[in-house]
């Protein structure tokens, strides 16, 4: 089956660690995004990418890196210089220009104690 | 600055009750405007939009663009208690796809 799968589903972590998340998608879309998502509020565009080896910034991208070397594959580390990693974060996925729909993976709630 | 306003922020209604939920957007040349639910994890798509006028159905939900007014909103009829989400807009312009800050709908029995 065709989907956007992210590991771990939980992450926990000590302050001042850098921690990566995993985003795979076997769907064949050039686009993926994250998002980060705080206790009752909407989604904000970290980084995102259109194509392979490409990506740009978005909204809050201070604190994190991402790298997109295989189409299938946009990994989210979030480093020691985010202020206030403790969050969900969604990957998402989707065909460029041709309105369609993103599609989702389950996300990763990471808590930093 | 916020280029998708969604409000309310959060509503309370009870079962039955019909609810509108507004989308605004800064952004004209969009390709188009979304509609998700989101109730635990993945939000879940409902609507894609992209002319203007032209109302899109799913059972109790509808919704419409307004390209004049730059906005969008998404109607639920006779409200259930497992329409309680949070329903998100956004819009996919340039390369990006932009999310606002969402609804949260509690729908009490």
């Amino acid at each position: 089956d065709g989907g956007i799968t992210q590991s771990p589903k939980y992450l926990f972590r000590k302050e001042g660690q850098n921690v990566t998340l995993s985003c795979e998608q076997n769907l064949n879309h050039d686009a993926m995004y994250w998002y980060r998502q705080d206790p009752g509020q909407g989604l904000r565009l970290i980084y995102y990418s259109q194509i392979v080896n490409d990506f740009q910034k978005g909204d809050i991208a201070e604190g994190y890196s991402v790298s997109r070397e295989k189409k299938e594959s946009f990994p989210l580390t979030v480093t020691s210089a985010q202020k206030n990693p403790t969050a969900f974060y969604l990957c998402a996925s989707s065909i460029p220009r041709m309105n369609t729909e993103a599609f989702f993976g389950q996300g990763t709630r990471l808590t930093v104690v | 600055e916020d280029k998708v306003v969604q409000s309310p922020l959060s509503l309370v209604v009870h079962e039955g009750d019909t609810v509108t939920l507004n989308c605004s957007y800064e952004v004209t040349n969009f390709r188009s405007l979304l509609w998700y639910k989101q109730e635990k994890k993945a939000p879940t798509f409902l609507f894609m939009l992209t002319s203007s006028g032209i109302e899109k159905k799913s059972g109790r939900l509808s919704s419409i663009l307004d390209k004049k007014e730059l906005s969008s909103i998404l109607n639920i009829t006779a409200t259930q208690t497992g329409d309680s989400a949070i329903y998100l807009c956004a819009i996919e312009y340039g390369n990006k796809l932009v999310f606002g800050a969402g609804t949260i709908l509690r729908v009490k029995s």
